[in-house]
C-alpha cells in the first residue's frame, strides 16, 4: 500500500515569515494530493489539494508544488498568522486505493 | 454550509464494556469513511462504504468492531469488547464519489478507555 512520509514533526516560525512542510509518497500510481489542517479539538479541513496533471496550486497565501519524479510534494504558507497555527496534514490517494495520510506537522506561529 | 455529524463528542467508558459511534454524512454523499486516529498520528482507514456496501475494511479489527450503514446514509461504529489500545479519535468522512473525490471531515468522537 501507499506510505506517507511527513516532515517536519513540528515547526516554529516568526509571524510574517514562510513554512516549508515535505511529503514523499512511495507509489507512483498516486494522482491525488490534498493537505488538511486541524486545529485543536476541530475536525480536519481541506486547505488544498493538487492532482498529478499540475506541478503548482496557489490560494493566497498557500501553495502546494509536487514533484511526481521524485515523488513529493510541499505546502508552503507565506505571510504567516497566528491563527496558522495548527496541525497539518499531507494525504496521498489514487482513483484505485484509499487516502494515506502524514503523520502530521504542528506549525506555531509565534507573534 | 453542510458538514458531517457525529455523535457523541466524547466517550468514556471502562475496557470490555461496548461503544457505539454515529455519523450523518453531507447530505447527498455516497462515501462514508471511518478512521482512528491516535495522538500524533494522521487518520488510519478502519472502513469505507460505498452507499450501504463495505468496500473496504481490511484495517477494521473485525473480532470486536463492526459497522453499519443500513440505509446508504447514517453509519454506526461499534466496539465491543472495548479495550485500553482502542483510546483514539474517531472520525467520520464522507465524499460525493470515490477514488480521489475531496473527503470532508466529521467533528470526531474521542474515546477514552479506562
Amino acid at each position: 500500500g501507499e506510505n506517507v512520509e511527513q516532515h517536519p514533526s513540528t515547526l516554529s516560525v516568526q509571524e510574517g515569515d514562510s513554512a516549508v512542510i515535505k511529503c514523499t509518497y512511495s507509489d507512483s500510481a498516486s494522482n491525488y494530493f490534498p493537505w488538511y489542517k486541524q486545529e485543536l479539538g476541530k475536525r480536519p479541513q481541506l486547505i488544498i489539494d493538487i492532482r498529478s496533471n499540475v506541478g503548482e496550486k496557489k490560494d493566497q497565501r498557500i501553495a502546494v508544488t509536487l514533484n511526481k519524479t521524485a515523488k513529493h510534494f510541499s505546502l508552503h504558507i507565506t505571510e504567516t498568522q497566528p491563527e496558522d497555527s495548527a496541525v497539518y496534514f499531507c494525504a496521498a490517494s489514487s482513483n484505485d486505493y484509499k487516502l494515506s495520510f502524514g503523520a502530521g506537522t504542528t506549525v506555531t506561529v509565534r507573534a | 454550509e453542510a458538514e458531517v455529524a457525529q455523535s457523541p463528542r466524547y466517550k468514556i467508558t471502562e475496557k470490555s464494556q461496548a461503544v457505539a459511534f454515529w455519523c450523518d454524512p453531507i447530505s447527498g454523499h455516497a462515501t462514508l469513511y471511518w478512521y482512528r486516529q491516535i495522538l500524533g498520528q494522521g487518520p488510519e482507514l478502519l472502513v469505507q462504504f460505498q452507499d450501504e456496501s463495505v468496500v473496504d475494511d481490511s484495517q477494521l479489527p473485525k473480532d470486536r468492531f463492526s459497522a453499519e450503514r443500513l440505509k446508504g446514509v447514517d453509519s454506526t461504529l461499534k466496539i465491543q469488547p472495548a479495550e485500553l489500545g482502542d483510546s483514539a479519535m474517531y472520525l467520520c468522512a464522507s465524499s460525493l464519489g470515490q477514488g480521489t473525490d475531496t473527503q470532508y471531515f466529521g467533528p470526531g468522537t474521542r474515546l477514552t478507555v479506562l
